[in-house]
């Protein structure tokens, strides 16, 4: 079946470390995202890659980091600079404009 | 920058309804608008893609509409069921990225 695998389903971070989400895909997608979602408000982006080996800020990087080393993943570090990390995790991606977004079923990720 | 906006919030119908969900935005230059669902703690569903030379997109039950000019599209649902009971989201691209808005909650009633 092909699709988005985001794992763990739950993510405890304790104060100042470090924690990575995974995102894996193998829909052949250049396009991958990183958006967060919180109680009763829109996704916001976070991080977004066009292509293998090329990411860009979305509106709310401060505080997080992604690479983007194969086409299939693209993991997502909370560094200890989040202060307000706890939130829902959504990784997407598309195969270029005008063509849907595929989401996987998220991480939340809440404060120790 | 562009802002997306759902009304209403939330919406409680009887099954059977037919119903109208509204998002509004406000930059017309755009490429596409998407409808998502959205199941409590899930990921989100693409529902149906309008790209900016379209006026609407049909999937069986779902009707979504795009005015660009007024920065308006509309998700009509037709006899609703309770496994409709769902957030949805509307987003936008006109840019690298889409834009979301804040969800409408519907809850449909046996």
């Amino acid at each position: 079946d092909g699709g988005i695998t985001q794992s763990p389903k739950y993510l405890f971070r304790k104060e100042g470390q470090n924690v990575t989400l995974s995102c894996e895909q193998n829909l052949n997608h250049d396009a991958m995202y990183w958006y967060r979602q919180d109680p009763g408000q829109g996704l916001r982006l976070i991080y977004y890659s066009q292509i293998v080996n090329d990411f860009q800020k979305g509106d709310i990087a401060e505080g997080y980091s992604v690479s983007r080393e194969k086409k299939e993943s693209f993991p997502l570090t909370v560094t200890s600079a989040q202060k307000n990390p706890t939130a829902f995790y959504l990784c997407a991606s598309s195969s270029g404009r005008n063509e849907k977004l595929f989401f996987g079923s998220g991480t939340q990720l809440s404060v120790l | 920058k562009q802002e997306v906006t759902q009304i209403p919030a939330a919406l409680s119908v009887p099954e059977g309804e037919n119903l109208v969900l509204n998002c509004s935005f406000t930059d017309s230059a755009i490429y596409n608008l998407q409808w998502f669902r959205q199941d409590p703690g899930k990921g989100l569903t693409s529902l149906l893609l309008i790209q900016s030379s379209q006026r609407e997109q049909t999937s069986g039950r779902l009707n979504a509409s795009l005015d660009k000019s007024s920065g308006r599209s509309t998700l009509y649902i037709a006899a609703s069921q309770p496994g409709d009971s769902a957030t949805y989201l509307c987003a936008v691209d006109s840019g690298y990225a889409l834009n979301f808005g804040k969800g409408t909650s519907l809850l449909v009633t046996p």
